[in-house]
């Protein structure tokens, strides 16, 4: 079974621009959560979704939004990029007990 | 909110046995995961506790006492691939799904 699945690997952006990260569950899994993970530190919670609906959000600014698909896929969306906004970005799914996570998409703003 | 505190970085010698300690406060405790990260990637996870006790797995062993907010991470056997860092997370049942909050993870290296 493949399991959490992320795209791109690896970007780089210039301040001031957007980026939209992708990511697919684990088949069956219907939650799906994005962490950021600033390097030397733990992964922060930022976004959870659950059959399309937003069930949490962490203390990020509002540049930062999501979404979920019918098919339990998601988006995670930053705008008017920063210098800190550097870092790996999670996705994991869930089926109600552990998060799994997938490879990460690591974010250069340059 | 939430505050998860665990050792930056900790050595021990392939072979011994090595103990991770985390200690959390959280206003509605729902669970305590161990994950493992290797440099540059993603975290994988190691162990799951909502009860007190100890859950073996292998060479991996996790207890936790919530009545302390403590729980620890038991590596035994030590190999020079267990180098990695080792995430203590909690989840509060306070927030709706399944969301954790992570400590700063502890850098494990296993020297020769």
């Amino acid at each position: 079974d493949a399991g959490v699945t992320q795209s791109p690997t690896h970007l780089i952006k210039t301040r001031g621009q957007q980026v939209t990260l992708r990511c697919s569950p684990i088949s069956g899994h219907k939650s799906v959560s994005w962490y950021q993970q600033v390097l030397g530190q733990g992964p922060q919670f930022i976004f959870q979704y659950y059959e399309k609906e937003e069930r949490g959000r962490g203390n990020f600014p509002d540049r930062f939004s999501a979404r979920q698909f019918p098919n339990y896929s998601s988006e995670l969306n930053v705008n008017a990029l920063l210098l800190g906004d550097s870092a790996l970005y999670l996705c994991a799914s869930s089926l109600g007990g552990g998060e799994f996570f997938g490879p990460g998409t690591r974010l250069t703003v340059l | 909110g939430q505050n998860i505190d665990q050792p930056t970085e900790m050595t021990a010698t392939e072979g011994a046995i090595v103990q991770i300690n985390c200690t959390y406060q959280t206003s509605g405790f729902n669970g305590l995961f161990w994950y493992q990260q290797h440099a540059g990637e993603a975290p994988t996870f190691l162990s799951y506790n909502v009860l007190d006790g100890l859950e073996e797995k292998g060479r991996f062993s996790s207890f936790l006492s919530r009545s302390k907010g403590y729980s620890y991470l038991l590596l035994k056997e030590l190999q020079m691939k267990d180098s990695a860092s080792y995430l203590c997370a909690v989840r509060d049942s306070n927030n709706a799904g399944n969301m954790l909050t992570f400590g700063g993870g502890t850098r494990l290296m296993v020297k020769p």
